[in-house]
């Protein structure tokens, strides 16, 4: 059964910090990965997807990055604004999503 | 181009009630998603419609919900009767083909069973 592990569970960086959020999957037969953002009361908003054939995806300040053989994909968040401050998900493709690293970044 | 549309946007109902969510999601997707979000967990699928046709159900507690997708285009999720643990968010998905496209979520629906 696919289990998704997302670590930390929060993180709180000072404005301007690079960083990096984790995710971790149990089972490799993946076709992509997904990266969201939740802001607090809303939807999930899709920021990256990456195809199981692709090593790495970039979207403005955001990569992210996927190796399907040892199980992890990561996030890396370059200059962090405090508009960064939201929960971020990862979801493998059989739909199956981790609790999410709840960010923060303080001006 | 609009996005999933989901109403009733909040629900407060007491326990052994029934309630009623709808969602529309954007035009020319194929594929439905439901999903029930517990505060603090990640959403979890509950069902999945390709076009009108159920994909996977085998997470719905099918002794309470059900769901449906008439024409292929809006779905409605039900569920009857309540239990306190069925307080969570209720988020509606689409994509133009399946899991292998990216999802587009709705605002999602608030439901608190007292």
């Amino acid at each position: 059964k696919q289990e998704v592990t997302q670590i930390p569970a929060a993180l709180s960086v000072p404005e301007g910090e690079n960083l990096v959020l984790n995710c971790s999957f149990t089972d490799s037969a993946i076709y992509n990965l997904q990266w969201f953002r939740q802001d607090p009361g809303k939807g999930l908003t899709s920021l990256l997807l990456i195809q199981s054939s692709q090593r790495e995806q970039t979207s403005g300040r955001l990569n992210a990055s996927l190796d399907k053989s040892s199980g992890r994909s990561t996030l890396y968040i370059a200059a962090s604004q405090p508009g960064d401050s939201a929960t971020y998900l990862c979801a493998v493709s059989d739909l199956i999503f981790g609790k999410g690293t709840k960010l923060s970044v303080k001006p | 181009e609009a996005g999933v549309a989901q109403s009733p946007r909040y629900k407060i109902i007491e326990k052994r009630q029934s309630v009623a969510f709808w969602c529309n999601p954007i035009s020319g997707h194929a594929t439905l998603y439901w999903y029930q979000q517990i505060l603090g967990q990640g959403p979890k699928l509950l069902i999945q419609f390709q076009n009108n046709g159920v994909v996977d159900d085998s997470q719905l507690p099918k002794d309470r919900f059900s769901a449906e997708r008439l024409k292929g285009v809006d779905s409605t999720l039900k569920i009857q009767p309540a239990k306190l643990e069925d307080s969570a968010v209720y988020l509606c998905a689409s994509s133009s083909s399946g899991p292998t496209d990216t999802q587009y979520f709705g605002p999602g629906t608030r439901l608190t069973v007292l």
